[in-house]
């Protein structure tokens, strides 16, 4: 039974398209993560749900956009795809109170 | 301007001996501390915490230390055993952001039989 779940695992796509990923979980968490992981293997946090609000919105091209139909779920919607997007995109949750995050495996985005 | 380093990008060590990794920050906003560990093609796996009031935590063969003074943490890893090769991520909870996880690059440990 998987914790934190995300789909697709790995997406390769042409520049201009619009794709999805999507993820839940099942730990009764609170809040929910966007991370990418860049080609430098940094992990660099993109957005932060908790019970559903934007908490957290770094600085992220428009063209991502978040949506969070219940606790359990956040969703990544990116429009008009660029090389540059290519990357890993971690899904995780956690608790707020307790800081200490579950990750999902990782969607590998390729953009060609 | 990274908040959370780990300037050790690699680090191998023999079966058996102590692995220790080591992370420096400069924000003293951060209230707590975390480990993980990341195997290839999986997501990062939370490991072993400490609070900024606290000094040491220990989970079995896991210690993480806490300098304050210094801002510097380590993780010791002892025995280390082969399975533990991975990249250890430090990671610093910012108090006064959200509680904003801030993240190092990462260190790549290998153990070698």
């Amino acid at each position: 039974d998987t914790a934190v779940s995300q789909t697709p695992k790995y997406l390769v796509t042409q520049m201009g398209n619009d794709k999805s990923i999507k993820c839940e979980q099942n730990l009764g968490h609170d809040t929910m993560y966007w991370y990418k992981q860049d080609s430098k293997k940094f992990l660099k946090i993109m957005f932060s749900y908790n019970n559903k609000e934007l908490i957290i919105n770094e600085t992220v091209p428009n063209r991502f956009s978040p949506k969070s139909p219940d606790k359990a779920h956040l969703n990544l919607h990116i429009n008009s795809l660029e090389l540059g997007d290519s990357a890993v995109y971690f899904c995780a949750s956690s608790l707020l109170s307790t800081g200490e995050l579950f990750f999902g495996e990782g969607s590998r985005l390729t953009v060609l | 301007d990274q908040q959370v380093k780990q300037n050790s990008p690699s680090l191998s060590v023999q079966e058996g001996r102590i692995s220790i990794l080591n992370c420096d920050y400069t924000n003293s906003m951060f209230d707590y501390f975390l480990w993980y560990k990341k195997y290839p093609a999986e997501g990062p796996t939370f490991l072993i915490s400490i609070s900024s009031i606290k000094d040491k935590n220990e989970d079995g063969r896991f210690t993480v230390f806490l300098n304050k003074s210094a801002k510097h943490l380590s993780l010791h890893i002892v025995p280390s055993q082969p399975g533990d090769s991975a990249v250890y991520f430090c990671a610093a909870r910012d108090a006064g952001n959200n509680r904003k996880l801030i993240w190092g690059l990462g260190t790549s440990l290998a153990v070698n039989p």
